[in-house]
């Protein structure tokens, strides 16, 4: 199964708003509404972010928000902070017990 | 708290095999699968399959099938990666990760970096 294609980078300054794509087919991202997301800072594990496309696991701020259309889902961060600078990955469950993370997005807080 | 706490880095030849672990705590560790999740240096996310911690049955993505072997010790709570044959190209750090329904990982081991070289 090949990875969700993501830009390879995305930024914003301080307070300023991000949105991150991630796309797919309609085997996974299209398919079904098990996208997640995942912020991972330099020399750190991953960390959840979004669930099930939209959900926010508890400690998450709301400033993230997750969405879907079609086979491109897609993480928005408002009111960006410096501690938001990291990498994000997305991922879908593919099918067939089948499972995809995204190429990635460094985010960069100007 | 829910942690998932990997053992420590490794340093092998090419053609050794390495066992990682990854020790639950915090939940029952038979309720939840566990998956396992690389990254080679400067690399993503890759994801290598889960184990169903009840009934022990594992899946692999592809590619990992083969030399890579998910096992469990249910005793200690504890999940393993065994990698055999290995070849410069498995240098990278391995994660173990709480799989849940609705297809998500919401607790990450620290990692644990293997590195080959010769």
């Amino acid at each position: 199964q090949s990875a969700l294609t993501q830009p390879p980078s995305a930024s914003g300054s301080p307070g300023q708003s991000v949105t991150i794509s991630c796309t797919g087919t309609s085997s996974d991202v299209g398919g079904y509404n098990y996208v997640s997301w995942y912020q991972q800072h330099p020399d750190k594990a991953p960390k959840l972010m979004i669930y099930e496309v939209s959900k926010r696991p508890s400690g998450v701020p709301d400033r993230f928000s997750g969405s879907k259309s079609g086979n491109t889902a897609s993480l928005t961060v408002s009111g960006l902070q410096a501690e938001d600078e990291a990498d994000y990955y997305c991922s879908s469950y593919g099918g067939s017990n089948n499972f995809v993370f995204g190429t990635g997005t460094k985010v960069t807080v100007l | 708290q829910v942690q998932l706490v990997q053992s420590g880095s490794e340093l092998k030849k090419p053609g050794a095999s390495v066992k990682v672990s990854c020790k639950a705590s915090g939940y029952t560790f038979t309720t939840y699968a566990m998956s396992w999740v690389r990254q080679a240096p400067g690399q993503g996310l890759e994801w290598m399959g889960w184990i169903n911690t009840d009934t022990g049955n594992p899946t692999y993505a592809q590619g990992f099938a083969g030399r890579f072997v998910f096992s469990l010790d249910t005793s200690v709570s504890t999940a393993f990666l065994h990698i055999s044959s290995q070849e410069a190209e498995d240098t990278a750090m391995y994660y173990c990760a709480r799989y849940r329904d609705g297809y998500y990982f919401d607790y990450w081991g620290q990692g644990t970096l293997v590195t080959v070289s010769s």
